[in-house]
């Protein structure tokens, strides 16, 4: 069973500080995409990494998909309290097309 | 353009009553999904309809869980009867394909069984 850890599950910061936040497996996975989810909605999708080593960057958010295609970080600079809610990732199985989400990152930003 | 609409957003229950949920995704998307999201989890699928035939179900619990998509447009999901873990929020997600496009996310149905 293919699983997506995230890491750390909860984080506070204040604003104007830097983070990451991590997933990993043990699986290879095709694709990995990270959503943002604020309460009483659904996740929202910010990016989709396919090739090993691939980072892009949407404004102050930094993506990077590992080189082996099993792990992924997000890198928010400077955070706003905007950026607060729950960060999921979710991978694609390889030579599939079952999504699988990991448990997220719930991130707090104070001002 | 208009986005998934779900419907009701909240319902409350007893146990081993039943209950539906509705789901419109966004116009021309093929593929519909359903999602379990239980509290401080991530979303876990429970099927996945390509047009309106069954792509994934592995993840439904059969034994009381149903789902149709009869004609290719609006998907219902059914509990019956309905246990006390099941009290989660049920994500309605489309997309254009099942290639992995983005999916557009509904603002969920938050179901408690008491």
């Amino acid at each position: 069973t293919q699983l997506l850890e995230q890491s750390p599950q909860f984080l506070s910061i204040q604003e104007g500080e830097n983070l990451t936040v991590y997933c990993n497996s043990s699986s290879v996975f095709s694709s990995l995409q990270w959503y943002r989810q604020e309460p009483g909605e659904g996740p929202v999708l910010l990016v989709t990494v396919v090739t090993g080593g691939e980072v892009k960057k949407l404004k102050r958010l930094t993506f990077q998909f590992g080189d082996a295609r099993k792990d992924s970080s997000l890198h928010i600079t400077a955070a706003q309290p905007g950026d607060t809610g729950l960060y999921l990732c979710a991978g694609r199985n390889t030579g599939g097309f079952k999504t699988i989400f990991g448990a997220g990152t719930r991130l707090f930003v104070k001002a | 353009e208009a986005g998934v609409a779900q419907s009701p957003r909240y319902k409350i229950i007893e146990k081993r009553q039943s209950v539906a949920f509705w789901c419109n995704p966004i116009s021309g998307h093929a593929t519909l999904y359903w999602y379990q999201q239980i509290l401080g989890q991530g979303p876990k699928l429970l099927i996945q309809f390509q047009n309106n035939g069954v792509v994934d179900d592995s993840q439904l619990p059969k034994d009381r869980f149903s789902a149709e998509r009869l004609k290719g447009v609006d998907s219902t999901l059914k509990i019956q009867p309905a246990k006390l873990e099941d009290s989660a929020v049920y994500l309605c997600a489309s997309s254009l394909g099942d290639l992995f496009n983005e999916q557009f996310f509904g603002p969920g149905t938050r179901l408690t069984v008491l």
